[in-house]
């Protein structure tokens, strides 16, 4: 079945520590996604890639990075510069007639 | 660019009831709008989505949603509802132009529906 897998599910990071995300797609869409949710805050767009090599950042990409080397993949990276990254970060991907796809998400805690 | 507003955080309902969640968008551009479910600890799953055409859209799980141009609204309705039903609904919005663009999200309304 394609679909979106993301892990892990759950991701414990020590303060100062870098952490990278893992989000894979077989739905051969061209565009992904990172996502970032707070309670009563909806979800934000981290950074977004609509081609392999490409990639723009969203409304909070301060403390995060982003590769896309290949259609498949859009790992994200949590790094020590973000003050706040307790968070529940959702990837998704998208061919707009079927809309996006999300995975089921990784819960990042600092511990 | 665009915005989304859900104009309720939290609705309660009593099962067998009818429902409507409202959202209201803005945009500069036409849109394309979308209506996801989020369980406790889950991704989203997808309810519907207006592309073109009539604009009546039939989702999953017995919700469908009217989209009015005039009052920029895609309000999401179910005539009878489920305990099943509870959950948090997200409205979302993306620009027509740019395909594989930024999908803009509201706050959420949490549906709490009770026996």
């Amino acid at each position: 079945d394609g679909g979106i897998t993301q892990s892990p599910k759950y991701l414990f990071r020590k303060e100062g520590q870098n952490v990278t995300l893992s989000c894979e797609q077989n739905l051969n869409h061209d565009a992904m996604y990172w996502y970032r949710q707070d309670p009563g805050q909806g979800l934000r767009l981290i950074y977004y890639s609509q081609i392999v090599n490409d990639f723009q950042k969203g409304d909070i990409a301060e403390g995060y990075s982003v590769s896309r080397e290949k259609k498949e993949s859009f790992p994200l990276t949590v790094t020590s510069a973000q003050k706040n990254p307790t968070a529940f970060y959702l990837c998704a991907s998208s061919m707009i007639q079927y809309g996006y796809t999300f995975g089921s998400g990784t819960r990042l805690t600092v511990v | 660019a665009q915005s989304v507003t859900q104009l309720d955080s939290q609705v309660p309902v009593f099962e067998e009831a009818p429902v409507e969640l409202r959202c209201n968008y803005s945009s500069s551009v036409s849109v394309y709008l979308f209506w996801y479910v989020q369980y406790p600890n889950q991704g989203l799953q997808l309810l519907l989505k207006y592309l073109s055409g009539s604009t009546l859209v039939k989702g999953i799980n017995g919700f469908e949603a009217e989209f009015n141009k005039s009052q920029t609204s895609f309000h999401l309705r179910k005539p009878s509802v489920h305990i099943s039903d509870t959950a948090e609904y997200f409205c979302a919005v993306t620009g027509r132009a740019n395909q594989g663009g930024k999908l803009i999200f509201g706050q959420g309304t949490e549906l709490s529906v009770k026996p």
